[in-house]
């Protein structure tokens, strides 16, 4: 079982919908979770934090937490063409650094 | 500020060749990590620093690579000698912390 997973994708949705994407992590004692976006031949950039469950919202961007599922998400509202990406969830467990899923690739379609 | 920066961007080189990866973090962060990105593996984390002290080298794949970061603000990766499947996009990253990381552009690196 991989540490974490993501759905590959693509993903597609159409202009000023709610993209969805979903993210599990095997250990429990992972404490710190990150979602990142990389644009195709770019480098992964952050784009948000959470480290306690619930929902943690910034602009257009929500991410939620279960610890006891095991579980993040990143919701995207009002998609924009411009959030075509692909989307890493990434997780810091113990001393380890970032263990990034593999990603899920993001359309948006106009 | 200048974010992370990497050197070169692309190298080309033939098996059997040594390579240095450079790279300069983000003034006074304290963490510095050495990803390598492919279509197959994904993102791998190779290395990180703390304080320029080794502190996970884990991932490594072998013998043949190799990372120093001998002051704060410059960390190499070598390759010696270097094999196609090493081909890949080698990402350096920095921190204060280790959580909210900062990627430099990446150097693409081609062994034929």
């Amino acid at each position: 079982q991989k540490e974490v997973e993501q759905n590959s994708g693509p993903l597609s949705v159409p202009e000023g919908a709610i993209a969805s994407l979903n993210c599990t992590y095997s250990d429990r004692g992972s404490q710190s979770f990150f979602w990142y976006r990389q644009y195709s031949g770019k480098s992964p950039e952050l784009i948000m934090s959470i480290y306690s469950n619930g929902d943690k919202e910034d602009g257009r961007f929500t991410a939620q937490l279960n610890k006891a599922s095991q579980y993040v998400s990143l919701l995207i509202r009002d998609s924009q063409p411009s959030d075509s990406a692909t989307y890493l969830c990434a997780v810091i467990t113990g001393r380890r650094a970032l263990t990034f899923g593999s990603g899920t690739r993001l359309q948006v379609q106009p | 500020d200048a974010g992370v920066i990497q050197s070169p961007r692309h190298e080309v080189t033939e098996m059997g060749q040594e390579v240095t990866l450079r790279c300069k973090p983000i003034s006074g962060h304290d963490y510095l990590f050495w990803y390598r990105q492919t279509m197959m593996r994904g993102l791998e984390l190779l290395i990180y620093f703390n304080n320029n002290v080794p502190i996970d080298d884990s991932g490594m794949p072998e013998d043949r690579f190799s990372a120093k970061m001998p002051n704060a603000s410059f960390s190499t990766l070598k390759i010696q000698p270097s094999e196609p499947r090493d081909s890949a996009v080698y990402f350096c990253a920095s921190s204060w912390g280790r959580d909210t990381q900062y990627f430099g552009p990446g150097t693409r690196l081609t062994v034929l």
